[in-house]
């Protein structure tokens, strides 16, 4: 089946320093990656879609300026959280479409996560 | 809009069947998903309904009916390693061929012997 990594798996980062977290497909394109954020006990909270080649599409509610999101190939998105603070920790997930799929199934494949800690 | 609603918490025995719910209101309909989560980890994928009915996967089962909103997922012979959280999810058109997911708050489930 279709891969999705993730780095790193876990940081551990000072207040007001920034973050950059790494998503790849492993065997597949991906024109179009996920960003989620996951609390402790709460569900995936969708915080951007990101599109190769142009402006990732924010939530509302999620800061464009703190959350950079950069999708440079077919392979690879990165999320940077500028300025973390402690409120920021939390499980950050992303998935990947496919560009191969052609039904709603075929929807997303997800990474394995990256645990962010801010002290 | 989305909106999706599944029981926070549930206890079964191992070797029992247990039965989680889900309910939804969505603005457009393009099918349900279902996916385990362990704690600490991704969501796994389980199963995608789009018709009414039921849909057996081995252990796992999930079942759909769209002129009530609702769907559930029923797992057989539980084990130990089926204590996980349980996460009901609607697609929505996104545009470009693509969707996104509408994620219930997820229903943790506890099996114990």
């Amino acid at each position: 089946g279709a891969v999705v990594s993730q780095h790193p798996s876990r940081v551990i980062c000072k207040s007001g320093t920034s973050v950059k977290i790494e998503c790849r497909s492993l065997d597949f394109q991906a024109t179009t990656m996920f960003w989620y954020r996951q609390f402790p006990k709460q569900s995936l909270m969708l915080m951007a879609t990101s599109n190769e080649g142009s402006k990732a599409t924010y939530e509302q509610g999620v800061e464009k300026d703190k959350f950079l999101i950069n999708h440079a190939s077919l392979t690879l998105s990165t999320l940077t959280v500028t300025s973390a603070h402690p409120e920021d920790s939390s499980f950050y997930i992303c998935s990947a479409r496919d560009d191969r799929g052609r039904g709603v199934e075929e929807t997303q494949y997800f990474g394995p996560g990256t645990r962010l800690l801010v002290l | 809009g989305q909106n999706i609603d599944q029981p926070t918490e549930m206890t079964a025995t191992e070797g029992a069947i247990v039965q989680i719910n889900c309910t939804y209101q969505t603005s457009g309909f393009n099918g349900l998903f279902w996916y385990q989560q362990h704690a600490g980890e991704a969501p796994t994928f389980l199963s995608y309904n789009v018709l009414d009915g039921l849909e057996e996967k081995g252990r796992f089962s999930s079942f759909l009916s769209r002129s009530k909103g609702y769907s559930y997922l029923l797992l057989k012979e539980l084990q130990m390693k089926d204590s996980a959280s349980y996460l009901c999810a609607a697609p929505s058109y996104s545009g470009a061929g693509s969707y996104q997911l509408t994620f219930g708050k997820g229903t943790k489930l506890s099996v114990i012997p």
